[in-house]
């Protein structure tokens, strides 16, 4: 099956340091998303990428589809203590008409020194 | 609008005990997800509804576990005969039909003692 491997684990960065985080996908995708976990909560949309090479931001994240569609990218900019949480990718192959499960990375957990 | 609800939060039971877990989606998604998220673990896909489709339960881990969805809105995940394995938190996602964004609900963490 698809595998998707999400890095680093984790990451230990002061107030106002910017951050990045990658995913990368053995096979192809056609729809990457990336989603933040607070403890307790479920995890949260923050942006979805639909093409190859599309470059997203939702306010200080920005976020990347790779041009070989076997990777994503998440970028940070001036971290804040409320940026404390879990990161995940996710993955889907299914495209068109139909909906389909996604694969998920395992996450990066998001440690912020004030 | 009102998000993907899920009870109970939190359940503790014994090993051996039968549990169910309720999903109520967004209202208009015709499309629900059970997913397992074990401690410090991704997100495990369990099973898939799509409207009157025939459920994809390609992810449920044993004959244990099953799942309805009744008049295409809520959700019951059906535990049987728990075992302390089973524990984890349970999240359910739904979506429109033919987006790729799904939204989350808090989760029911699951003890099994």
């Amino acid at each position: 099956g698809q595998q998707l491997n999400q890095s680093p684990q984790s990451m230990f960065i002061q107030e106002g340091e910017d951050v990045s985080m990658n995913c990368t996908s053995s096979s192809i995708f056609n729809t990457w998303l990336w989603y933040k976990q607070d403890p307790g909560e479920g995890p949260v949309l923050l942006i979805a990428l639909y093409k190859a090479g599309e470059l997203t931001s939702n306010g200080r994240l920005t976020a990347q589809f790779g041009i070989t569609r076997k990777d994503s990218f998440l970028n940070i900019s001036a971290s804040i203590p409320s940026d404390v949480g879990i990161y995940f990718c996710a993955g889907q192959l299914s495209s068109g008409g139909s909906n389909y499960k996604l694969t998920f990375g395992k996450g990066t957990l998001l440690t912020v020194n004030p | 609008g009102a998000g993907v609800s899920q009870s109970p939060s939190n359940k503790v039971t014994e090993k051996g005990k039968d549990v169910e877990l309720r999903c109520d989606p967004i209202s208009g998604h015709t499309a629900l997800y059970w997913y397992r998220q074990s401690l410090g673990q991704g997100l495990e896909f369990l099973i898939y509804f799509q409207g009157n489709s025939a459920p994809d339960k390609s992810g449920l881990p044993s004959d244990r576990f099953s799942a309805e969805r009744t008049g295409g809105s809520v959700s019951t995940l059906t535990i049987q005969r728990t075992q302390q394995e089973d524990s984890a938190v349970y999240l359910c996602a739904s979506s429109v039909t033919g987006l790729a964004e799904q939204y989350f609900g808090p989760g029911t963490r699951l003890t099994v003692t």
